[in-house]
């Protein structure tokens, strides 16, 4: 089981560009969610997502962001029109959805740097 | 709203001596808590959660609802416990942990 892969792994960005991460979760798990942790902070939820669904997106900001988990394929964490601001690191963790609440298994993240 | 404060940004003791990492919390339900760890090039992974009263490299931590608290403890470090540690809570509702800004714990030899 080769875990929850993200990519890319550095993302460089010119502001006003889209930005696009992509998540694949463990194998198995129908549960993604998504994290950002900005220089000096912990990490901020962003988004829960099972598959085809958004379950919880109280911590997505409410413009340019978006994200989806389709029937096939990984889950993807769009930026549009990205700003300096969004330079960080991106975290995904995947989960059964079964069993233990709380035990996400992570990513290695999507670093995005914005210039 | 719920929060989770770790109030050491760095923390470093050493080798052989006792070791506690902070975690308060706020949160008017049910909590449960967890403490997760990130070793130096690897990826954030669970260490131990309070429902399961357990004991994970020697590692330890109570849930304190008086004081809302949820420290973590070793009576021993050892230098491979050097990383960063994240306490989160799971609230109700949203399913989604929320983390503290994380501790970074350093043993010196």
């Amino acid at each position: 089981n080769a875990g929850v892969m993200q990519n890319p792994r550095h993302l460089v960005r010119r502001r006003g560009q889209e930005a696009r991460l992509r998540c694949s979760p463990m194998k198995g798990h129908s549960h993604v969610y998504w994290y950002r942790q900005l220089p000096e902070e912990g990490l901020k939820f962003m988004v829960y997502l099972q598959k085809e669904n958004i379950i919880d997106e109280s911590g997505m900001p409410k413009e340019r962001f978006s994200a989806e988990f389709p029937k096939e394929g990984p889950s993807i964490l769009r930026i549009q029109q990205v700003v300096r601001g969004d330079s960080a690191a991106y975290f995904c963790a995947s989960s059964p959805g079964t069993g233990r609440p709380g035990e996400l298994f992570f990513g290695e993240g999507s670093r995005l740097t914005v210039l | 709203a719920q929060r989770v404060t770790q109030p050491e940004k760095l923390l470093s003791v050493f080798k052989g001596a006792p070791v506690e990492l902070k975690c308060n919390y706020s949160y008017s339900g049910s909590p449960e808590l967890f403490w997760y760890v990130q070793y130096s090039r690897q990826r954030l992974q669970l260490l131990l959660r309070h429902i399961s009263r357990e004991s994970i490299k020697g590692f330890t931590a109570d849930l304190n609802k008086g004081e809302t608290s949820f420290h973590l403890k070793k009576p021993f470090a050892q230098e491979e416990d050097s990383a960063m540690y994240y306490c989160a809570l799971l609230g109700g509702g949203a399913d989604g942990l929320t983390f503290g800004k994380g501790t970074h714990l350093i043993i010196q030899p």
